[in-house]
């Protein structure tokens, strides 16, 4: 099966300027995760989508990150505006209903250094 | 509240010797275990789990992890690593019935030929 699909890769931007990613999950997974990996740290949940609706995203910025999952398949995440500290990576993830079980299944992501 | 620590931050050993990854986990519910791989460049990838019954999971790779309650911990081994084991290693927790993972700040092994 094809697996999580990311884009772009890499992306450098200037602080206050808007950015955003998009994530194509593995067919038929309807959980949806996006996480931010800060260089030298773990994984940290920013938003998790069942289907179309938000399950969590206690851990979002709200002021300046927004993420939709329209028609419950890919989704995109946005920062706007950035700050130098939003430098990570920015890995999505999806899974079938029940991941506590199967485990997640990541893209390879998305490197934003903000300058 | 799960949380999870990985004391190690980086982790050299020469290739075919012996490699021991820690993980310890605080919870006050029961959980589920994981460890995940992550090579330069690319995403994370499961490599093993603990659900429930036997404490000792294995990977398909020889990697093999057990889990110790009395210990809270969910400690990494290999017998033998090879040059192509070098990486960066997450110890993962989450509540049984939910689907949110907490990682830890992972543990870089570094196989030295």
């Amino acid at each position: 099966e094809a697996g999580v699909a990311q884009s772009p890769r890499y992306k450098i931007i200037e602080k206050r300027q808007s950015v955003a990613f998009w994530c194509n999950p593995i067919s038929g997974h309807a959980t949806l995760y996006w996480y931010q990996q800060i260089l030298g740290q773990g994984p940290k949940l920013l938003i998790q989508f069942q289907n179309n609706g938000v399950v969590d995203d206690s851990q979002l910025p709200k002021d300046r990150f927004s993420a939709e999952r329209l028609k419950g398949v890919d989704s995109t995440l946005k920062i706007q505006p950035a700050k130098l500290e939003d430098s990570a990576v920015y890995l999505c993830a999806s899974s079938l209903a029940r991941a506590g079980v199967g485990g997640y299944t990541f893209g390879s992501g998305t490197r934003l250094t903000v300058v | 509240a799960q949380s999870v620590t990985q004391l190690d931050s980086q982790v050299p050993v020469f290739e075919e010797a012996p490699v021991e990854l820690r993980c310890n986990y605080s919870s006050s519910v029961s959980v589920y275990l994981f460890w995940y791989v992550q090579y330069p460049n690319q995403g994370l990838q499961l490599l093993l789990k603990y659900l429930s019954g036997s404490t000792l999971v294995e990977s398909i790779n020889g990697f093999e992890a057990e889990f110790n309650k009395s210990q809270t911990s969910f400690h990494l081994r290999k017998p033998s690593v090879h040059i192509s084991d070098t990486a960066e290693y997450f110890c993962a927790v989450s509540a049984t019935g939910t689907y949110k993972y907490i990682f830890g700040t992972g543990t870089r092994l570094k196989v030295l030929a």
